[in-house]
């Protein structure tokens, strides 16, 4: 039951914006959008969520197109430590009125000097 | 503040036997849940505990179960293991209240599990 599809790898030169796309065509209107991301061996870690609106904080910018359909998270200066895979993630609302995150593939994001 | 802490970070177990991992939560977080994550499937959701209880169950068979304590720290076990069980199981312990948005999730850094 996947809910979000996002390429397998994108190169991203330092230093510039790396755009991560993805796509939940299918997503209700009040299940969130989540991002996290794992650098290899660690745990991962949140990054940003959204419902309609653009969002950002320190980390990133989540512009989600007006249908809902698809997502972006924006690194605006993309660092080498940025390497890493990044989830986009649907939290679904579930019949016994609790939630549950789905998470995609990923994208493996290799930030290049 | 201490992170998410998951013991043992390494372990090597044999078919049919089983496994105890423990977790212990940021401190004042009351909910935690379990993921299981393998090269082939990725991140699977295993179940969330808050408050002792079971909110929260993905779609694996009952050898994988769970519980958690009064101080909030959790355990979970697999019964009868197999080799497709071979896996980092990761711990992610949030602010979350009951019947409120799943809020911020923090993880550990995972067991990692090998069955020969």
């Amino acid at each position: 039951d996947a809910k979000t599809t996002q390429p397998p790898s994108m190169d991203c030169a330092e230093g510039r914006a790396a755009n991560l796309p993805c796509n939940h065509s299918t997503i209700s209107g009040n299940e969130y959008v989540y991002w996290y991301r794992q650098i290899h061996s660690q745990g991962p870690q949140y990054i940003i969520h959204g419902l309609k609106n653009n969002e950002t904080n320190e980390m990133a910018s989540l512009i989600i197109t007006e249908d809902r359909k698809s997502s972006t998270l924006i690194l605006p200066h993309a660092t080498l430590r940025d390497t890493a895979v990044y989830y986009c993630i649907v939290r679904v609302a579930r019949m016994d009125s609790n939630y549950q995150l789905i998470w995609g593939a990923g994208t493996k994001l290799i930030i290049k000097p | 503040k201490a992170g998410v802490t998951q013991t043992p970070r390494y372990l090597i177990k044999t078919r049919g036997q089983q496994v105890t991992l423990s977790c212990s939560p940021i401190s004042g977080h009351r909910s935690v849940s379990w993921y299981q994550q393998t090269p082939g499937q990725g991140l699977q959701f295993l179940f969330e505990y808050f408050s002792e209880t079971q909110r929260n169950k993905g779609n694996f068979p009952g050898r994988f179960s769970g519980r958690q304590f009064s101080n909030s720290r959790s355990e979970m076990n697999v019964s009868t293991l197999e080799l497709g069980d071979s896996a980092l199981y990761l711990c992610a312990s949030s602010l979350r209240t009951s019947g409120s948005s799943v809020g911020e999730l923090f993880f550990g850094e995972g067991s990692r599990l090998t069955v020969l």
